[in-house]
């Protein structure tokens, strides 16, 4: 069946920009997850979604990033006024019950 | 707070030979823990996956991973490396649910001819 999908599968864009990146989860699958995986810091959690809800957004590296997540399905992180330190890959999971997560290809992003 | 350690940041092996790669982790209660491959440009595919029961677990390519408790390791292994196993390896320990995957840093594998 089909897997995660995420686009774009690059983004450029220039600094102060914002950008948009799109995560289509496994069919029925609830849980949601985003991740970013940068060569300075690894593979780092950013935030969960069960269902449209994210009970904790901690993990978001600051207030320009946001998420949501609608009918249950589609997710968008959206990232404001984009640093060159957002540049990074960024990867999304979903999971049917909360234990397993399956990634999707990811979106490398690059700002200039 | 959890962590997980990949003490190997790169591994050569010749093809044929037996692959082991190291994971230690710290985790407050009884961790799942998973191992991923990721290939250059591609996301991270699913190798193998422990939650409970037997210690041994088996996964996809001939991949197999030990988990213990003892130890807080769950090493993986495989007997016989092929060239197109060369990748990065990721060892990941979570709770599930709201509680996202923590990750080693990653093993880079090579495979010599």
């Amino acid at each position: 069946g089909a897997g995660v999908s995420q686009s774009p599968s690059n983004k450029v864009t220039e600094k102060g920009k914002d950008v948009e990146l799109r995560c289509d989860p496994i069919s029925g699958h609830t849980a949601l997850y985003w991740y970013r995986q940068s060569l300075g810091q690894g593979l780092e959690f950013l935030i969960y979604f069960q269902g449209n809800s994210a009970p904790d957004k901690s993990g978001l590296p600051s207030d320009r990033f946001s998420a949501e997540r609608t009918g249950g399905s589609v997710s968008t992180l959206t990232i404001q006024r984009t640093q060159q330190e957002d540049s990074a890959v960024y990867l999304c999971a979903s999971s049917l019950k909360g234990d397993t997560q399956y990634f999707g290809p990811g979106t490398r992003l690059t700002v200039l | 707070a959890q962590s997980v350690t990949q003490p190997d940041i790169h591994i050569t092996v010749s093809e044929g030979a037996s692959l082991e790669l190291r994971c230690n982790y710290s985790y407050g209660a009884t961790p799942y823990l998973f191992w991923y491959v990721q290939s250059p440009g591609q996301g991270l595919q699913l190798l193998l996956k422990y939650f409970s029961g037997d210690t041994l677990v088996q996964g996809i390519k001939g991949f197999e991973a030990e988990f213990k408790r003892s130890q807080s390791s769950f090493n993986l292994r495989k007997p016989s490396v092929h060239w197109s196993d060369a990748a990065e390896y990721f060892c990941a320990v979570g709770g599930g649910g709201a509680d996202g995957l923590t990750f080693g840093k990653g093993t880079h594998l090579i495979i010599q001819p």
